[in-house]
Order: structure tokens, then C-alpha cells, then sequence
């Protein structure tokens, strides 16, 4: 099935390490994103990508690392630099920009609990 | 600064009636809107669009309504079934060529039966 695999799921830190979240798809799509929910609270970009080998930072990109090496895959490692990591993670991709009839679309998410 | 606002934070209707969930926006620049349902633990998944060519957009249960004037878009859902209940997220996208994806906070919609 087509779609975004997010992995893993649940997933605990201890303080002052880092972590990678995977995300993988095979929809085919040049964009790739990643997104954070806090409770209550709307989602926020941190990074996104249009291509292969580049990217570029969202709203809060500060404490946070990706790479696009391949057009399937978009890792985020959240470093120790973050201070408030514990969240939930969205990744998802689109075929290109935001126009009329467009959308993104997402994977399951990552729950990232710092301990 | 908040560019994308939806007030109300939850929202419960009986089954079989309507829900109306509101969405403000600040930037005059927005030009593409979107619906997004969430579950809990689940990411969003798309609803309903619309360009602000246009001031409705239809699809099934759904419906958007768009007021530029007003700064302020709709989603109507007619009727509603208990399948609805989850967050909503309204979300905007301006100029040609951005991939940035604005969202407000969601609205908790829960349908009682």
C-alpha cells in the first residue's frame, strides 16, 4: 500500500541524548515535511524539503537536525539542543507546493517522551 | 502572532444535526485553505479544500465556505454522524510555490448520539 511510514512509534529518551525519527514514503512525492503537535495546540513545521539535498527550516527548527538523501526517506533527529522535545511527530509529503488542489499528507506519528 | 485562529476549542452536536466548526485568518496573503481531521494518536488526514477564487467548495457531507472579506472560512458538516467526532484543523497556505502549511489550534468536535 502507498502511504508514510513513521517509525517508531512510541519512543523514550533519556535527557541529553539525541534520537532519529524515520519516515518513509513511497507516494512518489518530491516534498517531505515534518511537523510537531503539543497538546492543545495546532501542528508547527520544523523542517520541510523540496528536493533531494535540500531543505529548509520551518518555524521551530532550533534543536533539530534532517537530511534528504534519498526522495523516499526524511530522518529527523531531535539533539539535545531541544528543550522541550516530549511531543507528538508528523511526518508527511506532497507532490509539490500548496495550490489549489493540492494537500499534504501524513503519517501516523512518533510520540517522543523525554525521561 | 497567531495567523490561523479557530475559537472554539470543542464543539458537541447531536447526531443527525449539523456541525459548523469557524476558522479566522489574519493574513490577507493566505490563498489556498484546507480541512484536516485528526483522531487521537493518529495523524491528520485531509477533508475538504478551497482556493479563494472561490467562496464554496463541496464534497458529500462536507462543505467549506469562504469569506475573504471577513477573513473567515467554515466547514459544515450535514449530517453529522458519531464517526465525526475528533479534532479539526483548519489550515492556510499563501503565494505561489510555498510549501508552509499555517494550522490553528483544532476545534474538538464530539457528535452524541
Amino acid at each position: 500500500d502507498g502511504g508514510i511510514t513513521q517509525s517508531p512509534k512510541y519512543l523514550f529518551r533519556k535527557e541529553g541524548q539525541n534520537v532519529t525519527l524515520s519516515c518513509e514514503q513511497n507516494l512518489n512525492h518530491d516534498a517531505m515535511y515534518w511537523y510537531r503537535q503539543d497538546p492543545g495546540q495546532g501542528l508547527r513545521l520544523i523542517y520541510y524539503s523540496q528536493i533531494v539535498n535540500d531543505f529548509q527550516k520551518g518555524d521551530i527548527a532550533e534543536g533539530y537536525s534532517v537530511s534528504r538523501e534519498k526522495k523516499e526517506s526524511f530522518p529527523l533527529t531531535v539533539t539535545s539542543a531541544q528543550k522541550n522535545p516530549t511531543a507528538f511527530y508528523l511526518c508527511a509529503s506532497s507532490t509539490r507546493q500548496l495550490t489549489a488542489g493540492n494537500t499534504i499528507y501524513f503519517g501516523e506519528g512518533s510520540w517522543l517522551t523525554v525521561v | 502572532d497567531q495567523q490561523v485562529k479557530q475559537n472554539s476549542p470543542s464543539l458537541s452536536v447531536q447526531e443527525g444535526r449539523i456541525s459548523i466548526l469557524n476558522c479566522d485568518y489574519t493574513n490577507s496573503m493566505f490563498d489556498y485553505f484546507l480541512w484536516y481531521k485528526k483522531y487521537p494518536a493518529e495523524g491528520p488526514t485531509f477533508l475538504i479544500s478551497i482556493s479563494s477564487i472561490k467562496d464554496k467548495n463541496e464534497d458529500g457531507r462536507f462543505t467549506v465556505f469562504l469569506n475573504k472579506s471577513a477573513k473567515h472560512l467554515s466547514l459544515h458538516i450535514v449530517p453529522s454522524q458519531p464517526g465525526d467526532s475528533a479534532v479539526y484543523f483548519c489550515a492556510a497556505s499563501y503565494g505561489a510555490g510555498s510549501y508552509q502549511l499555517t494550522f490553528g489550534k483544532g476545534t474538538k468536535l464530539s457528535v452524541i448520539p
